[in-house]
């Protein structure tokens, strides 16, 4: 079947706009996980959703950035007046649900921000 | 402190010959997962193994091994038989009980290089 699927795969911005990253997971995951990586790092942890709502946003890193999930399928990662900083891969994760379940990742979405 | 600690920047193995990479963690939760993921240039994160903390046996699956030392809180990766396409990066990562969910924590890789 259909893995995670992200769009874009790249996506080059100047500073200060607004992007949209789009996360499809695998069909029947109802856990979604949002994973920010850096270069030579490993994930980290941005935000959880199970279902519709956001279980657990406490890894966003500030009020600029933003997750939905309104139908409790695809996922959309907004980030507002984009940072130079904010540049780095974003990894999408999907599992059947919320305990005792392998994540499945995404390609991931490369952000640059000029 | 670091969850999951993996001292090994970068590692190479000859072709056909077994590797061990490192990974530690730390957790004061007695029901956790271990995993490792690889990680290949084209960035996906690809699940090779997971070994659950009341697991008696260590994980294998194929060329994957998981060594599995409870009371050292290490879960090294071990693969036998390397081949060029092993060439990649790897994440150790650790899943402990949150309130609402599990969460997870990654290292910070380990690249390895398989050498004709």
């Amino acid at each position: 079947g259909a893995g995670v699927s992200q769009t874009p795969s790249n996506k080059v911005t100047e500073k200060g706009k607004y992007v949209e990253l789009r996360c499809d997971p695998i069909s029947g995951h109802t856990a979604l996980y949002w994973y920010r990586q850096s270069l030579g790092q490993g994930p980290e942890f941005l935000i959880y959703f199970q279902g519709t709502g956001a279980a657990d946003d406490s890894g966003l890193p500030n009020d600029r950035f933003f997750a939905v999930r309104p139908e409790g399928s695809v996922s959309t990662l907004k980030i507002q007046r984009t940072e130079r900083g904010d540049s780095a891969v974003y990894l999408c994760a999907s599992s059947l649900s919320a305990r005792g379940d392998t994540q499945y990742f995404g390609p991931g979405t490369r952000l640059t921000v000029l | 402190a670091q969850k999951i600690t993996q001292t090994q920047p970068g590692m190479f193995v000859q072709e056909k010959e077994a590797v061990t990479l490192d990974c530690t963690y730390d957790t004061s939760d007695p029901s956790y997962g271990l995993f490792w993921y690889k990680q290949p240039s084209s960035g996906e994160m690809i699940f090779l193994i997971y070994q659950g903390s009341y697991d008696q046996q260590n994980a294998t699956e194929g060329r994957y091994s998981l060594n599995f030392q409870k009371a050292r809180k290490s879960a090294n990766l071990v693969i036998s038989a390397s081949q060029l396409g092993d060439s990649a990066m790897y994440f150790c990562a650790m899943r402990e009980p949150g309130d609402n969910f599990n969460k997870f924590y990654f290292g910070s890789g380990t690249k390895l290089n398989v050498k004709p």
